[in-house]
């Protein structure tokens, strides 16, 4: 089983409208946690990394949120736009492991005008 | 602003045929990745290598090969490639093993190969 589960597998908005992603992982302990965006028949780029003891971070329009306790994350995408179409990909980090990330299998969002 | 760079970008193969994908990072960094990623499916790794000189086996190694060339590069080489090989795979680099944890991780563009 998948370490780290991503919700929804899809979803589509319209633009200007604003949407949420979730992850929900079982990784611990971890040091870090990321979202990557992955534009179609790109690699993924990184958009925000949290610590375990941050709650948020922003990159512009698009906002991470951490509840280590829960183990949950979420990326808030406000008043999105055409590209923001991309696969979110969210990304944990075990502590002791370096390397061995576990990648969730991502949210693909679809913006239409 | 090249960052990774991976060749080829498609790739058709029969079953049993063999080819190597290339990765060349310009960042100087000292650790290198490859990952598979298939539908519904997180990325998953490899193989790797955390320095100049070193390679290990990731998640996913059987059918699979690497060579670390020189800091630069890192290939990735299919002896006698199956079905089960269509993926996409990427390369990836990263300051060092550790920060490939705590920091960056910076991938190509992927390399989307077909087996028949």
């Amino acid at each position: 089983k998948n370490q780290v589960e991503q919700s929804p597998q899809s979803l589509i908005i319209l633009e200007g409208k604003n949407c949420t992603l979730q992850c929900n992982y079982t990784v611990s302990p971890f040091s870090n946690l990321r979202w990557y965006k992955q534009d179609t028949g790109r690699g993924p780029v990184s958009l925000t990394i949290m610590t375990f003891s941050e709650n948020t971070k922003s990159n512009g329009r698009y906002t991470a949120t951490l509840d280590a306790d829960t183990k949950q994350s979420s990326l808030h995408i406000t008043a999105s736009q055409l590209s923001d179409s991309a696969s979110y990909i969210c990304v944990v980090s075990p502590i002791g492991r370096d390397y061995k990330l576990s990648f969730g299998a991502g949210t693909t969002v679809t913006v239409r005008a | 602003n090249a960052g990774v760079t991976q060749t080829p970008k498609f790739q058709v193969l029969k079953t049993g045929q063999s080819m190597t994908l290339q990765c060349a990072q310009d960042m100087n960094h000292n650790s290198m990745y490859w990952y598979r990623q298939d539908p519904g499916m997180g990325l998953r790794l490899i193989y790797y290598s955390a320095s100049e000189g070193t390679t290990d086996k990731g998640e996913v190694p059987n059918g699979y090969n690497v060579s670390r060339l020189n800091k630069r590069e890192f290939s990735l080489r299919l002896e006698s490639a199956a079905p089960s090989q269509t993926s996409v795979y990427f390369c990836a680099s990263s300051q060092s093993r550790r920060t490939a944890n705590t920091g960056e991780l910076f991938f190509g563009e992927g390399s989307r190969l077909t087996v028949l």
